[in-house]
């Protein structure tokens, strides 16, 4: 069975500091990975994917997220964190020999000022 | 566009009763999507559907309905609501052709308590 896991339930960044957030997959075939960010009583909404290509993917509001095949991890990131990155961030991802997506559990990223 | 809409935005039930979560995309999506969310345990897939007509169960269908039968409406019935169905739910949409290589679209949720 496919499996995404978030192993960080929450995350604390100072502002101005690199943020990373962690992801990584149990699936068969190749791996299609997603990044969603949930605000505050807001349904999801997309910040980047990999589908194929460069391993370094960027995304949007600054993010971008590295995939490590050998690793099995698809982590998020960003050089510089601000108070409005704070919110709730979800991995989500399938094999290709499989039929539906299936989501981390979620990790809460905290940037205090 | 207003993208993805979900009504209603709250709801109490009784255990026993039933309702329908209604969602309506305006984006042309072919795919379409219902999800629940639990603390600590992020978005389940309950149905979705590829097209107007065929619809398929996602991790955790008990206890809920669903029918396609436009491009517009994915509506969600829950036939006799059960506390364990005390969930936050979510419709999500993507475009036509594009699952699961393109991005799904949600809408607000639905936050639903069954006493």
């Amino acid at each position: 069975a496919q499996s995404v896991a978030q192993p960080e339930d929450q995350v604390n960044v100072a502002e101005g500091n690199p943020l990373t957030v962690k992801c990584t997959y149990s699936v068969s075939g190749n791996p299609y990975l997603f990044w969603y960010v949930q605000y505050p009583n807001r349904g999801l909404q997309f910040l980047l994917k990999y589908i194929t290509g460069d391993n370094l993917v960027k995304g949007s509001y600054g993010f971008e997220a590295e995939f490590n095949k050998s690793q099995t991890s698809f982590h998020l990131k960003k050089p510089s964190a601000l108070v409005s990155d704070s919110a709730l961030y979800f991995c989500a991802g399938k094999g290709s020999s499989a039929s539906k997506i299936i989501f981390g559990s979620g990790t809460r990223l905290s940037i205090r000022p | 566009n207003a993208g993805v809409t979900q009504t209603p935005k709250f709801q109490v039930l009784k255990t026993g009763q039933s309702m329908t979560l209604q969602c309506a995309q305006d984006m042309n999506h072919e795919y379409m999507s219902w999800y629940r969310q639990d603390p600590g345990m992020g978005l389940r897939l309950i149905h979705y559907s590829v097209g107007a007509g065929i619809t398929d169960q996602g991790e955790v269908p008990n206890g809920y309905n669903v029918s396609r039968s436009t491009t517009e409406d994915f509506p969600l019935r829950l036939l006799s609501a059960a506390p364990s169905q005390t969930s936050v739910y979510f419709c999500a949409s993507s475009l036509a052709g594009g699952y699961p290589y393109n991005e799904q679209f949600f809408g607000p949720g639905t936050r639903l308590t069954v006493l």
